[in-house]
Parts: C-alpha cells; structure tokens; sequence
C-alpha cells in the first residue's frame, strides 16, 4: 500500500481565495482524519470521519472551512475563503479499528496564503 | 475528552547523552497511548505504542517508553541519542479500542542533537 496520499504537497494563494486539500486514505481503514499544524497551536484535530460519514467537526475552526468524504477512497478539505491565519500544515491520517487505533499520517500539505 | 500534557518543548542534548521526554495524560479510562516522530520536513511515523500488557514497551531505534498508570505517564527514553534523532516528538493518547475520538496529541518537544 503507498500509505496515505495527500495532494497538493504545497499551496500557496491570495487571500479571499478557495482552497481545497485533497486525502486518499489506506484502503480498507475505516476512519479519516483531518489535522492541522502550527507553531502556536501545535496539532489539532479538525475533524473526522467513520465510514464516510462525519462524526466529530467541532475542531473545525469556522464556517469558511468544510470537508466531506463522497466515498472511501476520497476526503477533502476546504477553504473558503482562505485568510492569513490559515497558513499551517494540514494533514490528513487514517485508521482502521481492528488495527487497535494506530494512524497512519500522509506527507501533509504546507498551505501558504499571502 | 482526554488531553496529554509534554513537559518540555525545546530540549538539546549532545550526542551519547541519554534522554527522557515527559508525558503525562488524562482520562478517565482505559487507553492506548503513543510517540510519534517528526524529523523535519516530513510526516509523523509512529515510534512505538502500548496498548495493554507489559508497561515497558521497545519502540524503532532504540526508543523506549514506560507506562506508569499511578502517575498517568508514558515517558519517553532513549539510553543514547545519535545527531540523527533531532526531530519533533509527539506523545499521543486515544480510548483504548481507538477510532472513535481520534488521537489527542501533545504540544510536541522539539528535539536537537548537537554533535
């Protein structure tokens, strides 16, 4: 398996604009998760799914961001509209339950907005 | 909900020292507990877990880590530290049985070997 696979690896956009990050998890894991990195706040949990549905969304930080799962296979992640603030490292990780919780984090996406 | 508290979050050693990263959680139940490694500009790896059985579990490169269920620890310990081993170290805790609420992560510890 090539492990969790996040797309774009960096982004960088003007203020005001859309973003969205993109997740295919390991196949077969039943639980993706979004996280998000910074200096100041360190790792924090944004939201996560079980089986493509969104069960806890209460580390999303606003209604600017959003994220969904259409299938197992695919998440992502979006901005809109981007502001400074959210410049961080945003990564997504992925678990299956009968793996005893251990998640498996993709290479992350490095967001910049100018 | 739980939450994890790392003691230190810049350390700097020299290599060959030995070192010990603190961690300690709360919950009110039974829980899996983890260190994840960051070496710079990469993602978190797993370093080594517990999840049930003998408190003292082996991690990759000689990483260890000790849980103390009195004292809600899992400490992180290494006898000899290599210039390789600077890195961002996370210690994680989520319900036993997992999934359900995601890792909760501590702040991190930021690790420099100096040569």
């Amino acid at each position: 398996d090539a492990g969790v696979i996040q797309s774009p690896r960096h982004e960088v956009t003007e203020m005001g604009q859309e973003v969205t990050l993109r997740c295919k998890p390991i196949s077969g894991h039943d639980y993706l998760f979004w996280y998000r990195q910074t200096m100041m706040r360190g790792l924090e949990l944004l939201i996560y799914f079980n089986n493509n549905v969104p069960i806890d969304d209460s580390g999303m930080p606003e209604d600017r961001f959003s994220a969904k799962m259409p299938n197992a296979s695919f998440s992502t992640l979006k901005i809109q509209p981007s502001e400074p603030r959210d410049s961080a490292v945003y990564f997504c990780a992925s678990n299956g339950r009968g793996r005893g919780a251990e998640a498996f984090f993709g290479q992350g996406t490095r967001l910049t907005v100018v | 909900a739980q939450s994890v508290s790392q003691h230190n979050h810049h350390v700097i050693l020299s290599e060959a020292a030995s070192l010990e990263l603190g961690c300690n959680y709360s919950y009110g139940g039974t829980v899996n507990l983890f260190w994840y490694v960051q070496y710079p500009g990469q993602h978190l790896q797993l370093l080594l877990k517990y999840f049930s059985g003998d408190p003292l579990v082996k991690g990759i490169k000689g990483f260890e880590a000790e849980f103390i269920k009195s004292k809600f620890s899992f400490n992180l310990r290494k006898p000899s530290v290599q210039w390789s081993d600077t890195a961002e170290y996370f210690c994680a805790v989520t319900p036993f049985g997992g999934g359900a609420d995601g890792l909760t992560f501590g702040k991190g510890t930021h690790l420099i070997i100096q040569p």
